[in-house]
């Protein structure tokens, strides 16, 4: 039973464009919800995260907006760039002391086109 | 360099061989992680150490997998008897807030 449902599974973007990934999750124990992003050939790389208590965070060109009732939460990536071509996964974890086990969506591959 | 470092970065193993793969986490770093990734996946959970202390394995690491974390510092993932369903991206990642992922190794069993 996948935890983290995430959509798109690819998506192209013009350059400047906004683009959105969206993940749904099942489970209302999880209370930290990242974002990470993955270059090829390389680990993910934490992009930003959110809480359930809050709705939206934003960090530069990168808005994650949180539906709690929904369970479901979105990535927002404002004036896209050639440089944020890219997989991208999102992820929920409910910490257990100091055990963090993360479940991943399957992740969406942005292409954005100069 | 201060990040997670893993250790071979690609290995192409024959069926059947064993194969073994390191991670040094960050230093100051007490939690360490492995999952795994499969081609057009997300990473899967594999294991957990608290210090050398193994304390969570997920049920994807059959028998075949053993890791250890001696003393503590880095860790490695065994994998013995390797089948063609063992390809995949092994990710380590060490914690103290948030993760921090190695590179990983990719492993393709021929």
């Amino acid at each position: 039973q996948q935890q983290v449902k995430q959509s798109p599974q690819s998506l192209i973007v013009q350059k400047g464009g906004i683009s959105i990934i969206n993940c749904a999750y099942e489970n209302t124990a999880f209370d930290y919800f990242p974002w990470y992003q993955q270059f090829p050939g390389k680990g993910p790389a934490l992009l930003i995260a959110i809480r359930p208590d809050v709705s939206e965070k934003k960090e530069g060109r990168f808005t994650i907006s949180f539906n709690k009732s929904a369970k479901q939460f979105s990535l927002h990536i404002m004036d896209s760039q050639p440089g944020d071509s890219a997989t991208y996964f999102c992820a929920a974890t409910k910490p257990i002391y100091n055990f963090n086990k993360f479940y991943f969506g399957s992740g969406t591959k942005l292409n954005v086109k100069p | 360099d201060t990040g997670v470092s893993q250790d071979p970065r690609h290995k192409i193993t024959k069926r059947g061989q064993n194969v073994t793969f390191r991670c040094d986490p960050i230093s100051e770093h007490n939690r360490l992680y492995w999952y795994r990734q499969t081609l057009g996946q997300g990473p899967e959970f594999l294991t957990y150490f608290q210090n050398e202390a193994q304390l969570e394995k997920s049920r994807l690491l059959s028998d075949r997998f053993s890791a250890e974390r001696p003393k503590g510092s880095f860790s490695t993932l065994e994998i013995q008897r390797t089948e063609q369903g063992d390809s995949a991206m092994y990710l380590c990642a060490s914690a103290s807030d948030g993760y921090t992922f190695g590179s990983g190794t990719r492993l393709t069993v021929v």
